[in-house]
């Protein structure tokens, strides 16, 4: 079984500032890792996977996340923040590269505001 | 390429009656996940299907609630005796018959219940 945390329910930032947005992991089998974005009364899109391979991965919109196996962390960030990013981020883990048998498992989100 | 389309993206039902939620995958996916996101909240796996078939429903609650993919057509979710603890957001994803790194789950934009 996976489960995954995302520490801080709303993190507020300065636009231009760097965004840092936490998630942790605990998965029986090596993991999938994915983060979503999802704006006000939409569906979610994804920004980046962790499959397998380079454990820094690079998605969208400027974003990128390390894998750390050590600390079963997926931490996103982006190094300037523009008032586009605001919404809510999703972390989520598979036992499979496109959701498994069992689908994703999500954590609860973290709601970013961008400060002007 | 159309993406996932759901619809109706709002739907408003009295306490009782059923609600009927439709899903139709992006072309070439025989995969399909519904999820349920209740306010505060991340996205919670209620079932996997494929055409003709329920692979995984661990997520579905355990009455009143069913799911179909039909050979032809959208997949269904159907919830009878709608109470108002299952207002939420439901979406719908889907991801393509061969699991390989480079796949993954896409979203619709969901359907948003609302019981009355």
């Amino acid at each position: 079984a996976q489960s995954v945390t995302q520490l801080g329910s709303h993190v507020s930032v300065s636009e231009g500032a760097l965004v840092l947005l936490r998630c942790n992991y605990s998965s029986s089998v090596p993991p999938y890792l994915f983060w979503y974005v999802q704006y006000p009364n939409q569906g979610l899109q994804l920004l980046l996977k962790y499959t397998t391979g380079a454990t820094l991965v690079k998605g969208i919109n400027g974003f990128e996340a390390e894998f750390k196996k050590s600390e079963t962390s997926f931490h996103l960030t982006k190094p300037s923040a523009h008032m586009s990013d605001a919404a809510e981020y999703f972390c989520a883990v598979s036992v499979g590269p496109g959701g498994g048998a069992d689908g994703l498992t999500f954590g609860k989100g973290t709601h970013l505001i961008i400060q002007p | 390429n159309a993406g996932v389309m759901q619809n109706p993206r709002h739907l408003v039902r009295r306490r009782g009656q059923e609600a009927r939620l439709r899903c139709s995958p992006m072309k070439g996916h025989s995969h399909v996940y519904w999820y349920r996101q209740l306010p505060e909240e991340g996205l919670k796996f209620m079932v996997y299907l494929q055409k003709e078939n329920i692979i995984d429903e661990s997520g579905m609650p355990k009455e009143r609630f069913s799911a179909e993919f039909p050979k032809e057509g959208p997949s269904i979710l159907r919830i009878q005796q709608v109470v108002r603890g299952d207002s939420a957001a439901y979406f719908c994803a889907s991801s393509p018959l061969t699991a390989s790194s480079n796949t993954e789950a896409f979203f619709g934009q969901g359907t948003r219940l609302t019981v009355v």
